[in-house]
């Protein structure tokens, strides 16, 4: 299995604060995501990466930026926090030829 | 925009009774993957389905896909506590693309 860690594990911030969660991949995986997770609408995906300096947007891109300069790290930022963007995320990797995703434990974000 | 639907969205069971978890959509799907999700932790991939009308077992856990590549279900045989969790069927297009979760099935099953 791949190691991923997510950082931070759990966040409270304000609203209008900047906030930068990091995924960390120790097995040189070229494809990363992430996805956020709220009840009633499931896991959606926010940003993904297929190679250094390479990223496109997901469904729910609004409000976050994503940044890829190096392979093994993966950090989704936050320019200015909303309420609406209070949730859990989750880093993913890809693995396999069919697109199997191997997850992160989650940052919980609560922003009041 | 491609859409998978899980039914149904809650299921809460007895020990030992059978049950089954649907995944539909109206696309069709290079693969379909189903996923486990504990309280507190990420999903974990419990199996990949790539051919029309294949079926996988994996012990209780039978999955099957639609001959079409557009559905699939999940068949659980004598629940367990153990099979508590979030169930998520995810649909991969083509190479590269992301794939796409339903909205999940919570199973509870007491004993």
């Amino acid at each position: 299995d791949a190691g991923i860690t997510q950082s931070p594990r759990h966040k409270v911030t304000e609203t209008g604060t900047p906030v930068t969660l990091r995924c960390h991949q120790t097995e040189n995986h070229r494809y990363m995501y992430w996805y956020r997770q709220d009840p009633g609408h499931g896991l959606r995906l926010i940003h993904y990466s297929y190679g250094v300096k390479d990223t496109d947007k997901g469904e729910v891109s609004d409000g976050y930026s994503v940044s890829r300069s190096k392979t093994e790290d993966f950090l989704l930022t936050l320019e200015s926090a909303t309420s609406s963007q209070t949730s859990v995320y989750f880093c993913a990797i890809r693995q396999g030829h069919t697109g199997e995703l191997f997850f992160g434990e989650g940052s919980r974000l609560t922003v009041l | 925009t491609q859409l998978l639907e899980q039914s149904p969205q809650f299921l809460s069971i007895q020990e030992g009774e059978n049950l089954t978890v649907y995944c539909n959509s109206s696309s069709v799907f290079s693969s379909l993957q189903w996923y486990r999700q504990e309280p507190g932790e990420g999903p974990v991939l419990l199996v990949t389905v790539v051919t029309g009308g294949e079926v996988k077992k994996l012990k209780r856990l039978t999955f099957q896909f639609g001959d079409a590549r557009k559905d699939s279900s999940l068949h659980i045989t004598a629940a367990q506590p153990g099979d508590t969790g979030l169930y998520l069927c995810a649909g991969g297009g083509q190479a590269g693309t992301a794939l796409i979760f339903g909205k999940g099935t919570t199973l509870s099953v007491s004993s």
